[in-house]
């Protein structure tokens, strides 16, 4: 499996422009979550997916962040405009959430992350 | 009050020390207990993985559990330059099917094994 791939894993772009960043999960998951990690703030879950459906987005900052998922194999994360304090890494993961049924439940395996710069 | 508290550290210890990392949390609901490694400019990655109070050995890593007084350990024995990384805690709750999960991370303690 060639686990979560996320693109593009860098991006430098001016402040007012929209930034795209895009994630893969691993086939057969069926959770996405997508986390910013700062220095200052650690790892922060801005929302998540189950089953192609957001059930969480209180993570997300303002309405400047959205976030799509269109299919069980893609999902995006927006922000527009972009703004210098969202310089940051952003990390795509995925899940397995079946119950019991996986040996391991909850647990979630992350992509490279996409380092974001905002100029 | 954050949910959990980690001390970010940095830690810095000779190779071949006993690391301890160590994290405390409030939610009573929690009851699935990981440990991440995250080596620089990497994703994190799943080192430990536990259930149950007591304590789960894999090699020099040894994850302990006490839900009695809501904190969790990672003791990593002999360790090498290779454990440098930065490790975090994390936690669920059991969540109904049809939501999913989330975990709760740690801020994450940075770790420095000096050679």
């Amino acid at each position: 499996d060639a686990g979560v791939i996320q693109s593009p894993r860098h991006e430098v772009t001016e402040m007012g422009q929209e930034v795209t960043l895009r994630c893969k999960p691993i086939s057969g998951h069926n959770s996405l979550f997508w986390y910013r990690q700062t220095m200052m703030r650690g790892l922060e879950l801005l929302i998540y997916f189950n089953n192609n459906v957001p059930i969480d987005d209180s993570g997300m900052p303002e309405d400047r962040f959205s976030a799509k998922m269109p299919n069980a194999s893609f999902s995006t994360l927006k922000i527009q405009p972009s703004e210098p304090r969202d310089s940051a890494v952003y990390f795509c993961a995925s899940s397995f959430t079946g119950g019991l049924v996986s040996p391991r439940p909850y647990e979630q395996y992350f992509g490279p992350g996409t380092r974001l710069t905002v100029t | 009050q954050k949910e959990v508290e980690q001390d970010p550290g940095p830690l810095s210890v000779p190779e071949g020390a006993i690391v301890s990392l160590n994290c405390t949390y409030s939610n009573s609901a929690f009851q699935y207990f990981m440990w991440y490694r995250q080596y620089s400019r990497k994703g994190p990655e799943l080192l430990m993985y536990t259930y149950s109070s007591g304590n789960k050995e894999d090699g020099r890593f040894t994850a302990q559990v006490d839900k009695s007084s809501k904190y969790i350990s990672l003791f990593i024995r002999d360790s090498q330059p290779s454990d440098s990384a930065t490790y975090l805690c994390a936690m669920s709750a059991r969540e109904k099917e049809t939501s999913g999960s989330r975990l709760t991370f740690g801020e994450g303690t940075q770790l420095t094994v000096n050679p």
